[in-house]
């Protein structure tokens, strides 16, 4: 078993639609991390959180730690939100080491 | 502030032979962690570099090495290249390290033939 598990692995929208997904992490962490990869590579970090929830434009992250589960949200979806979106928790707290999730592709469709 | 730079951004290179591959941090960033990313593993930690010292490494075999100079510049070589080798190498940076948000490179597509 994957010591970070996200679902869906795919997922399909329409334009406008909320979009939820799901991060489940079997390791004791001290910060997860949600990360864009958009085709041809470059990844940007979206999300640092160790507990609570943030907030940055349409994007929302939560996390509950005793439960080991995270979630990103999307209000009102958009086509530019095409993208692989990825899970990782960071695990000592002497280290930048990221254990990943196996990633959850997005399609918004216009 | 210029963003993470890694060179070259695309390689060829048959069995057996040796690369290496740069990352240039963000400026001030000491920091610099090394990830491989293959279709079928996904993205995997491979180490972690600070201020000139090794302080993480992956479960990688020791054909895979890297280091960092005192501007935190940081390298990684693979040598005795396999076809499996083959994948995207990114490099990230952060300020400190200890959790802090990564920031990473375009990469580097590695092509094992």
């Amino acid at each position: 078993k994957n010591e970070v598990e996200q679902s869906p692995q795919n997922l399909t929208a329409q334009e406008g639609e909320f979009i939820t997904i799901n991060c489940s992490y079997s390791v004791g962490i001290s910060a997860l991390h949600w990360l864009q990869q958009h085709p041809g590579g470059g990844i940007v970090s979206l999300f640092m959180l160790s507990s609570g929830k943030k907030k940055h434009g349409r994007l929302i992250a939560t996390i509950n730690i005793q439960e080991k589960h995270s979630s990103l949200h999307i209000t009102a979806s958009h086509p530019r939100d095409s993208a692989v979106y990825i899970c990782a928790v960071g695990g000592g707290s002497a280290t930048n080491k990221l254990i990943f999730g196996t990633g959850t592709l997005l399609a918004v469709q216009p | 502030k210029a963003g993470v730079t890694q060179t070259p951004r695309y390689l060829i290179k048959t069995r057996g032979q040796q690369v290496t591959l740069s990352c240039s941090p963000i400026s001030g960033h000491r920091s610099v962690s090394w990830y491989q990313q293959t279709p079928g593993q996904g993205l995997q930690f491979l180490f972690e570099y600070f201020s000139e010292t090794q302080r993480n490494k992956g479960n990688f075999p020791g054909r895979f090495s890297g280091r960092q100079f005192s501007n935190s510049r940081s390298e990684m070589n693979v040598s005795t290249l396999e076809l499996g080798d083959s994948a995207l190498y990114l490099c990230a940076s952060s300020l400190e390290g200890t959790q802090d948000t990564q920031y990473f490179g375009p990469g580097t597509r590695l092509t094992v033939l």
